[in-house]
């Protein structure tokens, strides 16, 4: 059983492109959880996913950022237009009803 | 929503001795974690805390949750290089969980 995967490890992206990290949760898990680290900052959350439903975005940025996690497939955290404070590790974890959460290895952005 | 403080924000504690990290919340726990993460590696998953007064022990890193279950400690005992790290604590609020700010731990010969 693999835990949560998360691709790619390493994403650089010129200020103004667009972000897509992705996160595939442990298999019969419906929760997904996106975090961001900021350097030299503990975790911070963003947002809250069940499939197809977003619970709780109250993390989330108001502009240039979205979540989503259909039905079939990966969750997507897109960043739309990157800015170099953008720039962290963002980390997702997955949980099959909303506790005992499991983490992937993060996504490390660098916007240059 | 919950506040989890950690204390102290970095140590710098000699190999062979013993360090403790302290997480404190605002609101009563129902889940404490802790996790482990080294520089730029993902988090690693040390151990989870949910009855007041629990102990929980992994090769020299022990884990405690306060009676009141408002307060954790981590202890390692003997520290070595490959304790070196950033260590946090995190718990559940209300379906979003939460993490302690972290605490570096830099393990000197």
């Amino acid at each position: 059983n693999a835990g949560v995967m998360q691709n790619p490890r390493h994403l650089v992206r010129r200020r103004g492109q667009e972000a897509r990290l992705r996160c595939s949760p442990m298999k019969g898990h419906s929760h997904v959880y996106w975090y961001r680290q900021l350097p030299e900052e503990g975790l911070k959350f963003m947002v809250y996913l069940q499939k197809e439903n977003i619970i709780d975005e109250s993390g989330m940025p108001k502009e240039r950022f979205s979540a989503e996690f259909p039905k079939e497939g990966p969750s997507i955290l897109r960043i739309q237009q990157v800015v170099r404070g953008d720039s962290a590790a963002y980390f997702c974890a997955s949980s099959p009803k909303g506790d005992g959460y499991t983490f992937g290895s993060g996504t490390r952005l660098t916007v240059v | 929503s919950q506040e989890l403080e950690q204390s102290p924000q970095s140590l710098i504690v000699q190999e062979g001795k013993n360090l403790t990290i302290n997480c404190t919340s605002s609101k009563t726990l129902y889940g404490l974690y802790w996790y482990k993460q080294k520089y730029g590696e993902g988090l690693i998953f040390l151990m989870m805390l949910q009855k007041g007064g629990e102990e929980k022990s992994h090769e020299k890193i022990t884990a405690k949750l306060d009676e009141k279950k408002q307060q954790s400690s981590l202890h390692i005992t003997a520290s070595q290089p490959s304790h070196a790290g950033i260590y946090l604590c995190g718990a559940d609020s209300w379906g979003k969980f939460q993490f302690g700010a972290g605490t570096q731990v830099v393990v000197t010969p």
